[in-house]
């Protein structure tokens, strides 16, 4: 099966500019994580979607972040106005509904903002 | 508050040799621990899981043990090859949703 595909794999912006991030799970699966990892940090949970409803959103910093899940299925990322600190991957990640633990991760989109 | 830790940034083994990777935790509500593998440019995988009433599981060279009194877990690899080397994150996952450790990195030395 097709694994969690994930656009763009790099992004470079400046400061106080906008970034969206794409996400397509693999099929089927009705849980969607947006995780942002900081080089030599472990991934942090931004969002967490159940089919098109958010689960958890608490570590998602509203000001400037926003997620959404159309439909169930893609799901995009923004950060606006980006900062400095915001430089890391974003991982998407993916799991079967029911299921405890195991997620399918992309290969992530790599920001950095200068 | 960091509630699972890796506290070894980085780990040598020689190739052969047994690697041991560890995990402590505080959330005692955690359900099921799990380890994933991560290397250079790609996202992490899925290696082996535990559940909280179990502890070991063993799945070909990888073996994870579980202390529950200690709040402890442990990743071995036996024996050591040179594709073992990546990060290794330690994630505990339950009702209150999960979270990953910061991750070792393993180097498996020729």
């Amino acid at each position: 099966e097709a694994g969690v595909a994930q656009s763009p794999r790099y992004k470079i912006i400046e400061k106080r500019q906008s970034v969206a991030f794409w996400c397509n799970p693999i099929s089927g699966h009705a849980t969607l994580y947006w995780y942002q990892q900081i080089l030599g940090q472990g991934p942090k949970l931004l969002i967490q979607f159940q089919n098109n409803g958010v689960v958890d959103d608490s570590q998602l910093p509203k000001d400037r972040f926003s997620a959404e899940r159309l439909k169930g299925v893609d799901s995009t990322l923004k950060i606006q106005p980006a900062k400095l600190e915001d430089s890391a991957v974003y991982l998407c990640a993916s799991s079967r509904e029911g299921e405890t633990g195991e997620l399918f991760f992309g290969e992530g989109s790599r920001l950095t903002v200068l | 508050d960091q509630q699972v830790k890796q506290n070894s940034p980085s780990l040598s083994v020689q190739e052969g040799r047994i690697s041991i990777l560890n995990c402590d935790y505080t959330n005692s509500m955690f359900d099921y621990f799990l380890w994933y593998k991560k290397y250079p440019a790609e996202g992490p995988t899925f290696l082996i899981s535990i559940s909280s009433i179990k502890d070991k599981n063993e799945d070909g060279r990888f073996t994870v043990f579980l202390n529950k009194s200690a709040k402890h877990l442990s990743l071995h690899i036996v024996p050591s090859q040179p594709g073992d080397s990546a990060v290794y994150f330690c994630e505990g996952g339950g009702a209150d949703g999960l979270t990953f450790g910061k991750g070792t990195h393993l180097i498996i030395q020729p």
